[in-house]
């Protein structure tokens, strides 16, 4: 497939329960953030975005929050299923970039039966 | 919508040969993004256009790499010539315009492997 066996941070949950994922930022002037879910051979598909003005937003099974003291981004997966297996990845832009957005490293979420 | 296309899905070739991977983007869209996937670099942004115009390319490792959208239904990305360190997946991607955050849509990917 067209994932690259990326030698990522693992997290390993239970089917049922949450999922937690933290993603740590560069540029304190980014002006909005977005997750983004790389399922094996298939390119990265949206999640979820938040604005730099808010610290949380949620979705559906899935809340963002964002702590611009400390640079920190999560996603909250309520109720893991086998489906959100999948690498992780965080991304950062910046409105004055028009649509260029920086990749975070990513996290690979495996579920355990 | 058929979403992001690209073409070919693999690429095997040798060293020094060219390589032309293809990427038909999502009708109506705007942008097109080049991004090239390894284990060490993670997604990286190599360039992107809109309008067709290349707005920023400072993302393309050397000269050896060169992107070019003729129209808005069609993008290239050559690599010539080849080398081993290119191996990688390329993604392309497309978004439409707005006031505030655009969300990218990817294609499935071409796996290159030079020998």
């Amino acid at each position: 497939g067209e994932s690259v066996g990326l030698h990522l941070p693992t997290l390993s949950v239970q089917e049922g329960d949450n999922s937690i994922i933290n993603c740590a930022y560069s540029n304190s002037a980014s002006d909005y953030f977005i997750w983004y879910k790389q399922e094996s051979g298939k390119g990265p598909q949206f999640i979820i975005d938040i604005r730099s003005n808010m610290d949380k937003r949620q979705g559906q099974r899935v809340t963002v929050l964002l702590n611009k003291t400390v640079k920190h981004l999560s996603l909250q997966i309520a109720a893991t299923q086998p489906g959100d297996s999948a690498v992780y990845f965080c991304a950062e832009g910046v409105y004055s970039s028009a649509s260029k957005i920086i990749f975070g490293s990513g996290t690979r979420l495996s579920i355990r039966p | 919508d058929a979403g992001v296309i690209q073409s070919p899905r693999h690429e095997v070739t040798e060293m020094g040969q060219e390589v032309t991977l293809r990427c038909k983007p999502i009708s109506g869209h705007d942008y097109l993004f080049w991004y090239r996937q390894t284990m060490m670099r993670g997604l990286e942004l190599l360039i992107y256009f809109n309008n067709n115009v290349p707005i920023d390319d400072s993302g393309m490792p050397e000269d050896r790499f060169s992107a070019k959208m003729p129209n808005a239904s069609f993008s290239t990305l050559k690599i010539q010539p080849s080398e081993p360190r290119d191996s990688a997946v390329y993604f392309c991607a497309s978004s439409l315009y707005r006031a505030s955050y655009n969300e990218q849509f990817f294609g499935p990917g071409t796996r290159l492997t030079v020998l």
